[in-house]
């Protein structure tokens, strides 16, 4: 079982959807919590960071930890097009060497 | 002005050769690390060097050799290249112990053995 746990989609919504990743993971030692974003063949853009349990936002984007369920959430809110693209849940236990899940693809149809 | 860059974007090689991919962060931050995302676009991490330091090394096999002549830069060398090395090396760069956790990514070198 790997430590971290992505649906890899492909995941399909029309412009204006809300849409909800989600990661689960079995390590409770995880601390550290980001989205990253990443474009074919570009390089993981950091979206989210978020420090144990807890709600961010920032903009069209939100993202959850429960840190008792091992589960983090992000949602983004009046997607677009430009939103299609890998979503990478990245991990860290604060030993700074980041765990990824294997990613979701998503499609924003216009 | 990009944060974080490598060198060279996409590297063609055959088997058996040595070659090195160069990174520079200019973020001003003390630890850098490099990656690997297979062709099943998994990431998983291969090193990371806090100030010049070696601090991780994710049992990878000992032909990858890191090397950071400042804090500001971090190359990889690989020697004796095999089919199964193919794939993304990423570098990123992030604050060192005490400060935030977020790491950032270069755009990443594609290498390709043959």
């Amino acid at each position: 079982q790997k430590e971290v746990e992505q649906d890899p989609g492909p995941l399909s919504v029309p412009e204006g959807a809300i849409v909800s990743l989600n990661c689960t993971y079995s390590n409770s030692a995880f601390q550290y919590f980001m989205w990253y974003r990443q474009y074919s063949r570009k390089g993981p853009e950091l979206l989210m960071y978020t420090y144990s349990s807890g709600n961010k936002e920032d903009g069209r984007f939100t993202a959850q930890v429960d840190k008792s369920s091992k589960y983090i959430s992000l949602f983004i809110r009046d997607s677009q097009p430009s939103d299609s693209a890998t979503y990478l849940c990245a991990m860290d236990t604060g030993r700074r060497a980041l765990t990824f899940g294997s990613g979701t693809r998503l499609q924003v149809q216009p | 002005d990009t944060a974080v860059s490598q060198t060279p974007k996409y590297l063609v090689t055959q088997m058996g050769n040595d070659k090195s991919i160069k990174c520079e962060q200019n973020l001003g931050h003390d630890t850098m690390y490099w990656y690997k995302q297979d062709s099943k676009k998994f990431l998983k991490i291969m090193f990371s060097y806090n100030n010049k330091e070696l601090i991780i090394n994710e049992t990878v096999p000992n032909r990858f050799s890191p090397k950071s002549p400042d804090k500001a830069h971090l190359n990889l060398h690989i020697n004796s290249l095999e089919l199964g090395d193919s794939a993304v090396y990423f570098c990123a760069s992030s604050h060192a112990a005490g400060l935030s956790y977020e790491q950032y990514f270069g755009p990443g070198t594609r290498l390709t053995v043959t």
